[in-house]
């Protein structure tokens, strides 16, 4: 078992659509939460981190946590072209230093 | 400085030989990750700095790989005897405290040829 795994994707959703992007993670132990952006091409940028269990919302991005479930998900609202790119999910260990990457999920926004 | 800085941008060796890859990282973050990510796949650990030390080489995929950061600041990473599946975009990262998200750099591309 990967220690994060994300849906698979592509993902292709509508110019105002909501995107929903899934994250689960083995380490019952881990602490912080992280969702990356990553155009083609480009190294990747930090969106959003979360630490506690429920919604943690910054602007059209949305950030749900249910440790219990070991689940991390990314809401992308009222999606932009703009926003199409592979979005990254990562988690710390109980460690707490070293982040494991998911492989990423590929979201193109159709105008 | 004002973001993680990387150098060379491109690298083109032929195989065998040695390359030297550099991060100078953000200023004050205490945290330093090494990161390989190969085309169409995810990002693998290599190795982190807490200051000029490094508890955790577990991601060095053989001894043909190197890293040293000095004055808890610059890092270089260094492979030796390049083979043809050591090319990759190798990226690095920094953080003010471990737990924090990283800032990445715009990564070396390594071509071994």
């Amino acid at each position: 078992q990967k220690e994060v795994e994300q849906n698979s994707g592509p993902l292709s959703v509508p110019e105002g659509a909501i995107a929903s992007l899934n994250c689960t993670y083995s380490d019952r132990g881990s602490q912080s939460f992280f969702w990356y952006r990553q155009y083609s091409g480009k190294s990747p940028e930090l969106i959003m981190f979360i630490y506690s269990n429920g919604d943690k919302e910054d602007g059209r991005f949305t950030a749900q946590l249910n440790k219990a479930s070991q689940y991390v998900s990314l809401l992308i609202r009222d999606s932009q072209p703009s926003d199409s790119a592979t979005y990254l999910c990562a988690v710390s260990g109980s460690n707490d230093y070293k982040l494991s990457f998911g492989a990423g999920t590929t979201v193109t926004v159709r105008a | 400085g004002a973001g993680v800085s990387q150098s060379p941008s491109n690298k083109v060796t032929e195989k065998g030989k040695d390359v030297e890859l550099r991060c100078d990282p953000i200023s004050g973050h205490t945290a330093l990750y090494w990161y390989r990510q190969s085309l169409g796949q995810g990002l693998e650990f290599l190795i982190y700095f807490q200051g000029n030390s490094a508890p955790d080489k577990s991601g060095l995929p053989s001894d043909r790989f190197s890293a040293e950061r000095t004055g808890g600041s610059v890092s270089t990473l260094t492979i030796q005897r390049t083979q043809q599946e050591d090319s990759a975009v190798y990226l690095c990262a920094s953080s003010f405290r471990q737990g924090d998200g990283y800032t990445f750099g715009s990564g070396t591309r390594l071509t071994v040829v």
